[in-house]
């Protein structure tokens, strides 16, 4: 089974601050993907980003970072220089390899979602 | 490219009656996945249509189900409603291999009165 924790269920900063979003996770599977994606007042989840378990390089776009650790069943998202518009709740997901006959199919595990408010 | 439309975006029932929600996809993507998004269980997976067939099925009763058209456009119903079936209802599309991203549409607000 898998499951994605996210221990932080709100965060509040003031713009210009960094924040990290903490994800863990746990999977039997050797092979399996993570996301993340942010969902603004409007409801749609926007994907924001995709890792591949056999790649732990850490990436950047833009203000956004985000740092994947094996090791620990860890991929942290951090935000720098935060603004008002990164205000959001921001889910972690996770999705197992396919398998024959596998049943991995559409099948995203989420995080309960970290809301993050950002004060001007 | 236009992204995931659904319609309706808000629908308000009663408890008993059905309902049909409609999702269609990226242009170009096969697959569909529904999720329930509630306060209280979060973001939880119905089910995939690829190719007009159910591949995959989240723990949900028979109340819900599903099915996709040769456009890949997918409708869920929900029969016999109970209020906890209040919830926003997102569809997900993607090409269809289970490697590839899933990209959401807004939604369809359900509430059930």
């Amino acid at each position: 089974a898998q499951k994605v924790t996210q221990a932080q269920t709100e965060i509040s900063v003031v713009e210009k601050e960094d924040v990290t979003l903490d994800c863990v996770y746990e999977t039997r599977d050797t092979t399996y993907y993570l996301f993340w994606y942010k969902q603004p007042p409007s409801g749609e989840l926007v994907f924001l980003i995709r890792r591949n378990s056999f790649d732990e390089q850490n990436e950047i776009s833009g203000r956004y970072s985000w740092n994947f650790q094996k090791s620990t069943s860890s991929f942290n998202f951090t935000i720098t220089a935060s603004q008002v518009v990164d205000s959001a709740v921001y889910f972690c997901a996770l999705r197992p390899a396919p398998r024959a006959g596998g049943t991995s199919y559409g099948k995203l595990t989420f995080g309960q979602g970290t809301i993050l408010t950002v004060h001007p | 490219k236009a992204g995931v439309t659904q319609t309706p975006r808000y629908l308000i029932k009663t408890r008993g009656q059905q309902v049909t929600l409609s999702c269609s996809p990226i242009s170009g993507h096969r697959s569909v996945s529904w999720y329930q998004q509630t306060p209280g269980q979060g973001l939880q997976f119905l089910f995939e249509y690829f190719s007009e067939t159910q591949r995959n099925k989240g723990n949900f009763p028979g109340r819900f189900s599903g099915r996709q058209f040769s456009n890949s456009r997918s409708e869920m119903n929900v029969s016999t409603l109970e209020l906890g079936d209040s919830a926003l209802y997102l569809c997900a599309s993607s090409w269809g291999r289970a490697t590839d991203t899933q990209y959401f549409g807004p939604g369809t607000r359900l509430t059930v009165l």
